[in-house]
């Protein structure tokens, strides 16, 4: 079940540079997206979210844009910090789904100072 | 902040010997929720719990699973038969409305031997 995607696994960033996460999902039904961070040892904890009605959604460093035609979205942190390092889940929901999300797998962000 | 408290944090057990993973949601939270991660794999919904009932539950959530709110404040997930792919990373996660962002547990670390 490969309904939610991430394909990069890992992604090393520069401090102060902008760090941009990847999504891409195939359930056309999906129309609520969220961004989820993971530290070691903890559960993942809510980023960032947009409805499919918008196309954008920014909330300090963290932008999260979606493209419906290629059903694709984004996470972009500027400027990242090392504190940034995490895991970075993508997850859907649709057809009032709630909150019942499909994850992706995650990349893993390593900002070095 | 208030936080989903899950316990233990490791439990290992015996293959067929059954399990009790605990949860205590933010107290003024309605909606109740299990995901799990195996190793290496995606996050996974399980089940979602509502209004003293189960809501949503997934493929993997067969009649060796079930859940239970045996108080106010507790939120529990009993495997009745535990199989070696029952290990996993479980997290309880709870909202106050299904339109709210949900806020996970620290897991639980399943080890069936």
């Amino acid at each position: 079940d490969q309904q939610v995607k991430q394909n990069s696994p890992s992604l090393s960033v520069q401090e102060g540079r902008i760090s941009i996460l990847n999504c891409d999902y195939t359930n056309s039904m999906f129309d609520y997206f969220l961004w989820y961070k993971k530290y070691p040892a903890e559960g993942p904890t809510f980023l960032i979210s947009i409805s499919s009605i918008k196309d954008k959604n920014e909330d300090g460093r963290f932008t999260v844009f979606l493209n419906k035609s290629a059903k694709h979205l984004s996470l972009h942190i500027v400027p990242s910090q090392p504190g940034d390092s995490a895991v970075y889940f993508c997850a859907a929901s649709g057809d009032n789904a709630g909150n019942m999300l499909t994850f992706g797998g995650g990349t893993r962000l390593m900002v070095k100072p | 902040e208030p936080e989903v408290t899950q316990t233990p944090s490791h439990q290992v057990t015996q293959m067929g010997q059954e399990v009790i993973l605990r949860c205590v949601p933010i107290s003024n939270h309605l909606y109740f929720y299990w995901y799990r991660q195996i190793l290496g794999q995606k996050v996974e919904f399980l089940v979602s719990f509502y209004n003293n009932e189960i809501s949503e539950k997934s493929e993997i959530f067969d009649d060796q699973f079930s859940v239970e709110r045996p108080d106010g404040s507790n939120f529990t997930l009993k495997i009745r038969s535990t199989k070696l792919e029952d290990s996993a990373m479980y997290f309880c996660a709870s909202c106050r409305d299904l339109n709210e962002k949900l806020f996970f547990g620290s897991g639980t670390q399943l080890s069936v031997l």
